[in-house]
């Protein structure tokens, strides 16, 4: 079946330690997106790519970076992860042919220790 | 900037009754798409319903309909005979990128 897939599911890593977290997608989707979702909180939207345009949310921290090698794959990297960055982080992925409908992944969920 | 403004942090509902989740909206757009997500508790986020602002209709997914008021930009879910599966956090957003703070609806048996 076609997805969105995340990995890991849950990541540990420590305080300003770099960590990189990988989505990737089989439904051929032009447009990628990474959110920052904290509990019990609506989903926030860090960046995204149509294609391989980057767009840049004005208040995401220069401490998220993003890199799409190709079609499928997109990372998102935390250059050094403070213990505000812990979270559940969603990737999702979009077609202007599919009317925007976004379909997610499972999400992986970060802890800064 | 587009804001999306879901006011009721929680709801709950009797199996087989019916609810409403309300939304509201800012925008100066005149076309542009609503969606209702459904995000269960550890599961990840699904698309409910969609409504293109163009339609007059208002849209309807088997036991989930809207009630879309364009020009009070206001965007209502009504799920009608609730389902104890129907329990999540349900997020409206403007245009997929973005949401409102979400609604956590339970329901009861």
């Amino acid at each position: 079946d076609a997805m969105v897939i995340q990995n890991p599911r849950y990541q540990v890593t420590q305080f300003g330690k770099p960590v990189t977290l990988s989505c990737s997608q089989t439904l051929n989707h032009n447009v990628m997106y990474w959110y920052q979702q904290k509990s019990s909180q609506a989903p926030k939207l860090l960046f995204h790519y149509y294609d391989k345009d980057f767009n840049n949310e004005a208040d995401t921290p220069d401490n998220f970076q993003s890199r799409r090698p190709n079609t499928s794959f997109c990372f998102l990297d935390i250059r050094s992860p403070g213990l505000g960055d812990a979270a559940m982080y969603l990737c999702a992925t979009s077609s202007p042919h599919q009317q925007e409908t976004q379909y997610f992944g499972p999400g992986t969920r970060l802890l800064v220790l | 900037a587009q804001t999306v403004t879901q006011s009721q942090p929680e709801m709950s509902v009797q199996e087989a009754e019916t609810v409403t989740l309300s939304c509201t909206y800012d925008t100066s757009e005149n076309n542009y798409y609503l969606f209702w997500y459904k995000q269960p508790p550890s599961r990840q986020m699904i698309l409910v319903i969609r409504q293109e602002a163009y339609k007059q209709q208002n849209a309807t997914e088997n036991r989930f309909s809207v009630n879309f008021q364009k020009a009070a930009k206001s965007f209502s879910l009504k799920i009608s005979d609730s389902q104890l599966g129907d329990t999540a956090m349900y997020f409206c957003a403007f245009n997929d990128m973005r949401f409102g703070a979400g609604t956590r609806l339970t329901v009861k048996p």
